[in-house]
């Protein structure tokens, strides 16, 4: 079936350390969106890619997707303790409406 | 504050007890979507509903039925479940169903965390 890979599980970094996540599939993505859940809350939307080499920026948060449009990353600069959670890239399934999320990475933040 | 609301936030019942999760939105949105999600694991979807009408359901269980009585409401109902169904429960929705790859964004709500003894 169709999957997302997403790398890595966990990540702990120092407060102000850069902090990457990356998402790849098999099979090329007509689009890929990323979502953040914080500790004991919902996933929140963070943006949708659609374009082949796509770069889009949101403050600190860099978000690309691939040539090949089968991989995509998150990078955050500069660590605050309110990046604090956990990333997911999600991808479309076979049928309308459907996400295949990735595992996620739980990124926690030392102050 | 999330535009998605759901009760209640938690809900704690035995294994022969029948209950239901409400979900309420009012972003005019018409797809509707059920998810459940496990500690440490991403969403698992269970049922989108379309306009009110159903269109996915992932092979759930029969004691996870689903009901869309409007465009704003979702309801989950449940009845005789088992004690690895307890989890967090979430609903969301979006703007429209999308379709051959294209996405949506969706909107989640805050959940009902579920524990059955």
């Amino acid at each position: 079936g169709q999957q997302v890979m997403q790398i890595p599980q966990y990540q702990h970094v120092q407060e102000g350390e850069d902090f990457t996540t990356y998402c790849n599939s098999s099979t090329t993505l007509s689009n890929i969106q990323w979502y953040k859940q914080r500790p004991g809350g919902h996933p929140v939307f963070l943006i949708q890619l659609v374009k082949s080499g796509e770069v889009k920026k949101q403050k600190r948060l860099t978000f690309q997707f691939g040539e090949a449009k089968k991989n995509s990353s998150l990078h955050i600069t500069a660590t605050q303790t309110t990046d604090v959670g956990t990333y997911f890239c999600a991808g479309p399934g076979n049928q309308g409406g459907k996400l295949i999320f990735g595992q996620g990475t739980e990124l926690s933040v030392k102050p | 504050d999330t535009e998605v609301t759901q009760t209640p936030k938690h809900l704690v019942m035995g294994m022969t007890n029948k209950k239901s999760l409400k979900c309420e939105q009012h972003m005019g949105h018409r797809a509707m979507y059920w998810y459940k999600q496990k500690a440490k694991k991403p969403p698992e979807l269970m049922f989108v509903y379309s306009y009110e009408k159903l269109s996915i359901n992932e092979s759930v269980p029969s004691r996870f039925s689903p009901e869309c009585p409007n465009s704003s409401l979702l309801n989950l109902h449940l009845h005789a479940l088992q004690p690895e169904d307890s989890a967090l429960y979430l609903c969301a929705s979006s703007q429209r169903l999308g379709g051959n790859g294209d996405l949506a964004p969706q909107h989640f709500g805050d959940g009902t965390r579920l524990s059955i003894l």
